[in-house]
């Protein structure tokens, strides 16, 4: 079956502009995870979604990201007035279940370049 | 908070000689282990997983780890490398009740012909 997608695959904004990564999880999945892979902080949690419900934000780097999820399926994450920093590859992940058991599945990642 | 040492980031092995990557981990409750490959422009894919019911863990494209818990460890392992084994691989600690992954630094592994 189909795997998680994001879009778009690469991103190229201007310091100071929105943008928007979309993630769409394997059919099924309750649960979808945000990271955020650089070179300088390795792979970093970002959020948690369970259904359309977010219990766990605490990575979130600051107020300038948010993400929502809809229909307990496809989330986005948003980042307000992008900053240099931001760069980085944003990695999406669904599991079947949430809890630490169960496997999560990665997708291809948006790669992000703030100019 | 849980969380999971790769030393080592560049490692070189010869084709058909041993893989070997450390992973030890710190948690102060049962953990669930896992190894992750990435190739270039890819994704993470998993490779294998610990959750309790056995020690020793085989996973795909013939790796396998063991769990030491009296090391904190998780080191993987391949007997022969390939070609086709070069890539990014990332150790990562989960416990039961955080959701989230804490993953390692990585490393870089290159076979050399």
């Amino acid at each position: 079956g189909a795997g998680v997608s994001q879009s778009p695959s690469n991103k190229v904004t201007e310091k100071g502009k929105d943008v928007e990564l979309r993630c769409d999880p394997i059919s099924g999945h309750t649960a979808l995870y945000w990271y955020r892979q650089s070179l300088g902080q390795g792979l970093e949690f970002l959020i948690y979604f369970q259904g359309n419900s977010a219990p766990d934000k605490s990575g979130l780097p600051s107020d300038r990201f948010s993400a929502e999820r809809t229909g307990g399926s496809v989330s986005t994450l948003t980042i307000q007035r992008t900053q240099q920093e931001d760069s980085a590859v944003y990695l999406c992940a669904s599991s079947l279940r949430s809890g630490s058991s169960y496997e999560q599945y990665f997708g291809p990642g948006t790669r992000l370049t703030v100019t | 908070a849980q969380s999971v040492t790769q030393l080592g980031s560049h490692v070189s092995v010869s084709e058909g000689a041993l893989v070997l990557l450390r992973c030890n981990y710190s948690s102060s409750v049962p953990p669930y282990l896992f190894w992750y490959v990435q190739y270039p422009n890819q994704g993470l894919q998993l490779l294998l997983k610990y959750t309790s019911a056995a020690t020793l863990v085989k996973g795909i494209n013939g790796f396998e780890a063991e769990f030491k818990k009296s090391e904190t460890s998780f080191h993987l392992t391949k007997p022969s490398a390939h070609m086709s084994d070069a890539a990014e691989y990332f150790c990562a600690v989960s416990v039961s009740g955080n959701n989230r992954l804490a993953f390692g630094k990585g490393n870089q592994v290159v076979v050399i012909p």
